[in-house]
């Protein structure tokens, strides 16, 4: 089946620990997404990236990094700088593209999360 | 992107229709209306979107006023498993590509046995 896979489902760090987050889609979606929920909020975007090789940061980018080396895949890492990284991590894919440019108006489809807690 | 005003909680009999309002008086002419869901612990969910005219697919419509300023979404017939946070979301794309959504707090809608 086509889908977001986000793994691992829970996640637990130490003080002090940078740990990365995987996302990896196959339905060929040019557009990434990665987003922070904390409770009873919405989401909050912290990068995306449009192409390959290629992307912006988001609203809450600080302690963040991302990579984008593959169409499917396009990892978080939360840093030591991030000072208060408990939340729900969501990654999130589309398709604005085709072979006649971007498309305005495709929805975004979204992975089950990973949520990472504080030791 | 302009900003939506959704009720924070409706509740609806199981079967009965559940009209989830919003309210997105600043859209501007090429901004569609998107709505997505949330199951507790579960990623979003995408369920329809539109521009101007009313759309409807397998999961829901959604009626849009002749002025925009509103939309409702209507799940005809709602079961317990529809119980969930739906968000409205207002979206322009500029045609330079992809950038993300901006969720608020959504409604959060339970059904009622």
């Amino acid at each position: 089946d086509g889908g977001i896979t986000q793994s691992p489902k829970y996640l637990f760090r130490k003080e002090g620990q940078n740990v990365t987050l995987s996302c990896e889609q196959n339905l060929n979606h040019d557009a990434m997404y990665w987003y922070r929920q904390d409770p009873g909020q919405g989401l909050r975007l912290i990068y995306y990236s449009q192409i390959v090789n290629d992307f912006q940061k988001g609203d809450i980018a600080e302690g963040y990094s991302v990579s984008r080396e593959k169409k499917e895949s396009f990892p978080l890492t939360v840093t030591s700088a991030q000072k208060n990284p408990t939340a729900f991590y969501l990654c999130a894919s589309s398709r604005p593209r085709d072979r006649d440019g971007w498309i305005g108006n495709q929805p975004q489809h979204f992975g089950d999360g990973t949520r990472l807690s504080i030791l | 992107d302009a900003k939506t005003t959704q009720p924070p909680s409706m509740d609806c009999a199981e079967g009965r229709a559940a009209n989830l309002p919003c309210n997105h008086s600043t859209i501007s002419g090429n901004e569609y209306v998107y709505w997505y869901r949330q199951i507790h612990s579960q990623g979003p969910q995408y369920i329809i979107h539109g521009l101007k005219n009313n759309e409807t697919n397998e999961m829901a419509s959604l009626i849009i006023t002749e002025d925009r300023k509103s939309s409702t979404l209507i799940l005809p017939h709602a079961t317990l498993r529809d119980t969930a946070v739906y968000y409205c979301i207002v979206k322009k794309y500029s045609g330079g590509g992809a950038d993300g959504l901006t969720f608020g707090k959504g409604t959060h809608l339970i059904i009622q046995p």
